[in-house]
């Protein structure tokens, strides 16, 4: 099993440039998310799924967009980069008996 | 709004001491999450907490949770440099099918020789 794999696992992209950060997870789960890791400020939720079809923002949304059309694939979709979005994104997903897997992240710089 | 406060935020141990990390939460919740981070990599699970008084312990970590006092600990014992890392405990609301995380801002710790 693969887990949550996430790709690219680095990018440069200038200011408004727009790009897709993509997940997939092989474990049949539900739950997945979007988050973005900022120093010192730990992970915050951009974007969830509870299942293909349906998506809800967390807190951090603006500027971000997500789609789930299948139970393994939530690809995160930046529009317009800002200097703002610079972070490390990490994708997750949730089993039944309570674990969260995470990916190995996308760590993002807008010049 | 739940928030999640961890302290301290920086901790600087020597080997062979012992210390603890506190985790607040601010709203009713059954399930608490430890996870540790080293630089430049993702989240490793190392404890989930999921009722009222539970006591978990790997090595020289033994995490707990208190849900009345919505406060659980990582307790670290004899410290070994192998441990330096960055510790986020992370909190999922109870109720339904609410199932989201929401994290402390982590605990940075060095393990001193």
């Amino acid at each position: 099993n693969a887990g949550v794999t996430q790709t690219p696992k680095f990018r440069i992209l200038k200011i408004g440039q727009s790009m897709t950060l993509q997940c997939t997870q092989d474990m049949n789960h539900n739950y997945m998310y979007w988050y973005r890791q900022d120093p010192g400020m730990g992970l915050k939720l951009i974007y969830y799924s509870v299942g293909a079809g349906i998506t809800d923002k967390g807190e951090v949304p603006n500027g971000y967009n997500v789609s789930r059309s299948t139970t393994e694939d939530f690809p995160l979709r930046l529009e317009l980069a800002a200097p703002s979005q610079t972070s490390v994104y990490f994708c997750a997903s949730r089993s039944g008996n309570y674990g969260y897997t995470f990916g190995s992240g996308t760590r993002l710089t807008v010049v | 709004e739940l928030k999640v406060e961890q302290n301290p935020l920086f901790l600087s141990m020597q080997e062979g001491k012992n210390y603890t990390i506190y985790c607040n939460y601010s709203t009713t919740s059954d399930r608490l999450y430890w996870y540790r981070q080293d630089p430049g990599k993702s989240l490793e699970s190392l404890f989930v907490l999921l009722s009222n008084g539970a006591v978990k312990q790997e090595g020289r970590l033994m995490a707990s949770l208190d849900t009345k006092a919505r406060l659980s600990t990582l307790h670290i014992t004899a410290a070994v440099h192998d441990l330096s890392a960055t510790y986020f405990c992370a909190v999922e609301p109870s109720g339904g099918s609410n199932y989201k995380l929401t994290f402390g801002k982590g605990t940075l710790l060095t393990v001193n020789p």
